[in-house]
């Protein structure tokens, strides 16, 4: 059975400070998904990694995926207010098929204090 | 604009009496997926279709029942709600059933049944 575990579960970190959310899932996967949720809001799409050693970055936000050591972080640079959400990592269990048949994290609630 | 569309957002109902949750995307998407969240379990899978009259079981389906007659709409049907069916439900679509491209979710709908 696959499992997606992130953690922390919650981080409450200063503005301007630097930390990493990761992400452990226990089978083989070759893609991984990060996605930001906002308090009473929708999910929206992140990064999409699709290949071992895979780095994306956007604004302060950086995901890289090591498909050997099935993990993935992401890592926030100087975090700023606008940062604080729930972040979620999902794996795609069908390595190698044909289905877009996500697993989730249970999530990682960020608070980022002035 | 292209979006996912769910009604209704919010919903309160007795147990036992029937109702569906509709879903709508305006954006040719081959797939689509009904998930339900829950504090502390993150986002589970209920049901999914790779294509139109395809539909198939995810994670956590007992209970529920979609359809998908028409490319754009993949309702959830509840027969006979119980309480432990209160959740968050979101619907989201993706261009391809695998590939690259990542979920689209909807607003959410949250389901109280008592």
């Amino acid at each position: 059975e696959l499992k997606v575990e992130q953690n922390p579960l919650f981080l409450s970190m200063q503005e301007g400070k630097n930390y990493t959310i990761y992400c452990n899932y226990s089978t083989t996967s070759d893609r991984l998904y990060w996605y930001r949720q906002d308090p009473g809001k929708s999910l929206e799409s992140l990064f999409v990694l699709l290949s071992n050693g895979a780095v994306k970055q956007e604004g302060r936000l950086m995901a890289s995926l090591d498909t050997k050591a099935r993990l993935s972080t992401l890592h926030i640079t100087a975090a700023v207010h606008d940062l604080s959400a729930t972040y979620f990592c999902a794996v795609d269990m069908e390595y190698g098929g044909a289905t877009n048949k996500l697993i989730f994290g249970t999530g990682t609630l960020l608070a980022v204090q002035p | 604009e292209a979006q996912v569309t769910q009604n209704p957002r919010y919903l309160i109902t007795v147990t036992g009496k029937k109702l569906t949750v509709t879903c709508s995307q305006n954006m040719n998407h081959e797939y689509m997926s009904w998930y339900r969240q829950d504090p502390g379990l993150g986002l589970r899978q209920i049901y999914y279709s790779m294509n139109v009259e395809v539909t198939d079981k995810g994670d956590v389906p007992e209970g529920y029942k979609v359809s998908r007659k028409e490319k754009r709409n993949f309702p959830l049907i509840l027969e006979s709600p119980s309480p432990n069916q209160t959740s968050l439900y979101f619907c989201a679509s993706s261009l391809m059933a695998r590939g690259n491209s990542p979920l689209h979710f909807g607003n959410g709908t949250r389901l109280t049944v008592t």
